[in-house]
């Protein structure tokens, strides 16, 4: 399976600290996406890394992808209570013998920020 | 606000009831999908639509039924359901390029109990 698998599952931080994820995968990756989703509600996309790329930044976030390890990471920096939320990777990977493309998400990780 | 909308939010149903789902995507995407998501467990990609055409049915029971009228709107039609299908369905949308999946954006979802 190219399935992401996020760790650590559940992670404590307090306000202002820095906060790492981290995912690893199986297979060769079309790119890699990391997505927010806040209790019952729906996924917000935050950013996306392709497989040639090795870091990118959006705001506080800092995404770094190792194709050779097949892990990726996502930092956010100076974390707010409203970071607050489950964290998902998820790799886009051609199908095995097909010509279409799947998106396939890990189990996340849920982000505590305490004020 | 993420452009795909979802109604309704929430549904609960008997083992025998049929409802659906509906979905509605305002971004002009070309690509649609539901989600499963159950406590503990990784999203579950269910059904994928690339221009009205169904292009991945990932092993879904047939008490599940999709229709995709136009590239537009996403419905789910649920048929004697069993309690373990209760979950939130989580719709998507994006623009397929056909060598990514691209980013998806989500509707909020619609949680349904099955009693």
């Amino acid at each position: 399976s190219q399935q992401g698998e996020e760790d650590p599952q559940a992670l404590s931080i307090q306000e202002g600290e820095n906060a790492t994820m981290n995912c690893s995968y199986k297979t060769s990756i079309n790119n890699l996406q990391w997505y927010r989703q806040n209790s019952g509600r729906g996924l917000v996309h935050l950013i996306l890394i392709r497989s040639n790329e090795r870091e990118k930044h959006s705001g506080r976030l800092r995404v770094t992808l190792d194709t050779s390890k097949k892990s990726s990471s996502l930092l956010i920096t100076a974390s707010r209570a409203a970071d607050t939320a489950s964290y998902f990777c998820a790799t886009d990977a051609r199908r095995s013998g097909g010509s279409n493309y799947k998106l396939t998400f890990g189990k996340g990780t849920l982000l505590t920020v305490n004020p | 606000e993420t452009g795909v909308t979802q109604t309704p939010r929430h549904l609960v149903m008997g083992m025998t009831n049929k409802k659906s789902l509906k979905c509605e995507q305002h971004l002009g995407h070309n690509a649609m999908y539901w989600y499963k998501q159950s406590a503990k467990k990784p999203l579950e990609l269910m059904f994928v639509y690339n221009f009205k055409e169904q292009t991945e049915n990932n092993s879904v029971p047939s008490r599940f039924s999709p229709e995709c009228p136009n590239s537009s709107h996403l419905f789910l039609h649920l048929h004697t359901l069993q309690p373990e299908d209760s979950a939130l369905y989580l719709c998507a949308s994006s623009q397929f390029s056909g060598s990514s999946t691209g980013e998806l954006f989500f509707g909020e979802g619609s949680r349904l109990t099955v009693l």
